[in-house]
């Protein structure tokens, strides 16, 4: 059974930091791994889709990596903004379209 | 309208109620979800329709009735429920094992 964790649950730095969120995934025959930003009641908003093919994706100053072998993707931001606060969920897929979520990360950004 | 989007954004029923949730997408995704947010718990992945057919059931008790008529539209039947049924309740739409699209959620509680 797929088990995916996501760490630290929250984070606090000033604007301006770079930062790194950490999701490992405990079975590596993956198909694919996203990474959502959720706010406050929301839903989830997609940001990155790194396939088992791949190393890594960006959008903008949004870096995701993928390491099947050692079971680890990373989410890096660049130069934090306060919008960026949100809480940053990682998703692995794995065979017949199920797909397990970790807790999430909570962001906050302070101007 | 765009995206995914669902009805009604918040709910309040008893035990003895019965209602139903609705998600739309407009995405031509053939691929759609249900998933359960709980406070402090990841995403649980819920039911999986492709293509109209139900390809995943993740153990969730039957007084949760899916319903997917076409590729589009997607309902969560729901009766007599119990208080810890409380929570949002997400859809999502892709592709066959492609990026996911949230909707807004639906906010239920059950008294």
């Amino acid at each position: 059974k797929q088990e995916v964790t996501q760490i630290p649950a929250a984070l606090s730095v000033p604007e301006g930091e770079n930062l790194v969120l950490n999701c490992s995934f405990t079975d590596s025959a993956i198909y694919n791994l996203q990474w959502f930003r959720q706010d406050p009641g929301k839903g989830l908003t997609s940001l990155l889709l790194i396939q088992s093919s791949q190393r890594e994706q960006t959008s903008g100053r949004l870096n995701a990596s993928l390491d099947k072998s050692s079971g680890r993707s990373t989410l890096y931001i660049a130069a934090s903004q306060p919008g960026d606060s949100a809480t940053y969920l990682c998703a692995a897929r794995g065979g017949y379209q199920k797909v397990t979520f970790g807790i999430g990360t909570k962001l906050q950004v302070i101007p | 309208e765009t995206g995914v989007t669902q009805t009604p954004r918040h709910l309040v029923m008893g035990m003895t109620n019965k209602k139903s949730l609705k998600c739309e997408q407009h995405l031509g995704h053939n691929a759609m979800y249900w998933y359960k947010q709980s406070a402090k718990k990841p995403l649980e992945l819920m039911f999986v329709y492709n293509f109209k057919e139900q390809t995943e059931n993740n153990s969730v008790p039957s007084r949760f009735s899916p319903e997917c008529p076409n590729s589009s539209h997607l309902f969560l039947h729901l009766h007599t429920l119990q208080p810890e049924d409380s929570a949002l309740y997400l859809c999502a739409s892709s592709h066959q094992d492609g990026e996911q699209f949230f909707g807004p959620g639906t906010r239920l509680t059950v008294l």
